[in-house]
């Protein structure tokens, strides 16, 4: 069974379009959290959701939103898209987050490689 | 000044060689460290933790120099299988909250 998952697994869309990424966990986590690995490989987090509540919003523009329905699910709109949103998407999760349990294990999905022409 | 810094490399080693990769990090306030392997075209995962005792596991072992906000990861006898690029990350708190950081990575190939 998949721990996390993400779907589309690719995706690929013009500029300007607006799109979704969804994830999924089946680990029972209160915490979901969204990343971003660009081209360079830096893996820099985006959003974090505790029991549904955000909890981290990082310097991200605000054609990016996230929302979580339920704690086993968090997606990722992102509206007019632009070339330089192009990356991996990368969804994980962890029981807690960071300032409650520090030592705690996150756990990624696949990826979601978005290319915006 | 980068939050967390790694040596890219790559380091190209044969097998059976030992090699060994540095980490370094901003905030002395930093409460916890990982290694993280991440294969080609595929998702983070956790190697192991990092404590200020030192931890092996296996043929891997990390270090952690709080004083020298420094941390270390160890591959003794490498195989094949261990190449992939090497993330280290870190839990720290700024004004901002408590969040997780993630180096660049350092990629490692083992050769036959």
């Amino acid at each position: 069974d998949t721990a996390v998952s993400q779907t589309p697994k690719y995706l690929v869309t013009q500029m300007g379009n607006d799109k979704s990424i969804k994830c999924e966990q089946n680990l029972g986590h209160d915490t979901m959290y969204w990343y971003k690995q660009d081209s360079k490989k830096f893996l820099k987090i985006m959003f974090s959701y505790n029991n549904k509540e955000l909890i981290i919003n990082e310097t991200v523009p605000n054609r990016f939103s996230p929302k979580s329905p339920d704690k086993a699910h968090l997606n990722l709109h992102i509206n007019s898209l632009e070339l330089g949103d192009s990356a991996v998407y990368f969804c994980a999760s962890s029981q807690d987050p960071p300032s409650v349990r520090p030592w705690e294990t996150q756990y990624f999905g696949p990826g979601t490689r978005l290319l915006v022409l | 000044r980068k939050e967390v810094e790694q040596d890219p490399g790559p380091f190209n080693v044969p097998e059976g060689a030992t090699v060994a990769f540095n980490c370094t990090y901003s905030n002395s306030a930093s409460q916890s460290f990982f290694w993280y392997r991440q294969d080609c075209r595929k998702e983070p995962k956790l190697l192991m933790s990092v404590y200020s005792s030192g931890n092996e596991d296996g043929r891997f072992t990390a270090q952690l120099n709080r004083a020298s906000q420094y941390i270390s990861l160890l591959i003794r006898d490498s195989k094949l299988s261990d190449s992939a690029t090497y993330l280290c990350v870190v839990n720290m708190g700024n004004t901002g909250g408590f969040k997780t950081i993630f180096g660049a990575g350092t990629r490692l190939f083992v050769k036959a």
